[in-house]
């Protein structure tokens, strides 16, 4: 089954740091870059990280300031977030997501097209 | 960054009925646009890419249009399944932006 399953997610105090993992299954993970998007309760969607598909090309959210750090591991099927100095606005449901090319009209688009199911972070 | 902003937040319409979401971007983005469906307690899912392709497996009830900073989702005859929150997303940066979400609930 292609799946992603995100684990890790906790009740974590102010200042503390947390890292959470998305497990893929049933595609080839290695062809694939990957997000974070979190969601805060009630809220939103917000993008977090992009990373390509062999971990060289990797982007993240300004309003991060440099507290989130996106990585792979390609041999595991893999994808983690290190989260560092949490706050209480950090407090959300956390999707991993992946990224896909289509083509159409002469031009590659991207879309997420695939998501976990989501493991929740709370910060207090 | 591109700022997508949604209207209206929400909206109440019945079984049956048309519905139309509005989503327009700081800049123009060309046909770069997506729309998701969440479900309370869901996954957001890949409804539309490109601005008018429907995904694999999406009602033909459902269609986008749009090119350049607005866009249109139309619902055509709602089904009680599509009560739920829509949103829509630029993929021309790759520094990725939602619009603020759409709820469409029952009348």
């Amino acid at each position: 089954e292609v799946q992603l399953v995100e684990s890790g997610g906790d009740l974590v105090q102010p200042g503390g740091s947390l890292r959470l993992s998305c497990a893929a299954s049933g595609f080839p993970f290695s062809n694939f870059r990957m997000n974070w998007v979190r969601q805060a309760p009630g809220k939103g969607l917000e993008w977090l990280s992009n990373i390509g598909p062999s971990g060289s090309t990797i982007s993240h959210a300004d309003s991060l300031r440099g507290r989130f750090t996106i990585s792979r591991d390609n041999a595991k099927n893999s994808l983690y977030l290190q989260m560092n100095s949490l706050r209480d606005e950090d407090t959300a449901v956390y999707y991993c997501a992946r990224d896909r090319d289509y083509y159409g009209s002469g031009t590659y688009y991207r879309a997420f097209d695939l998501w976990g199911q989501g493991t929740m972070v709370t910060v207090s | 960054d591109i700022q997508m902003t949604q209207s209206p937040s929400s909206l109440s319409a019945s079984v049956g009925d048309r519905v139309s979401i509005t989503c327009r971007a700081s800049q123009s983005i060309g046909s770069y646009l997506n729309w998701f469906q969440q479900k309370p307690g869901k996954a957001p899912e890949l409804l539309i890419y490109a601005a008018s392709v429907l995904y694999s497996g999406v009602p033909s009830r459902f269609s986008g249009s749009g090119s350049g900073t607005d866009f249109t989702l139309t619902i055509n005859s709602l089904q009680p399944e599509d009560f739920a929150t829509y949103y829509c997303q630029q993929s021309y940066s790759t520094l990725w932006t939602f619009g603020q979400g759409t709820k469409v609930e029952i009348k």
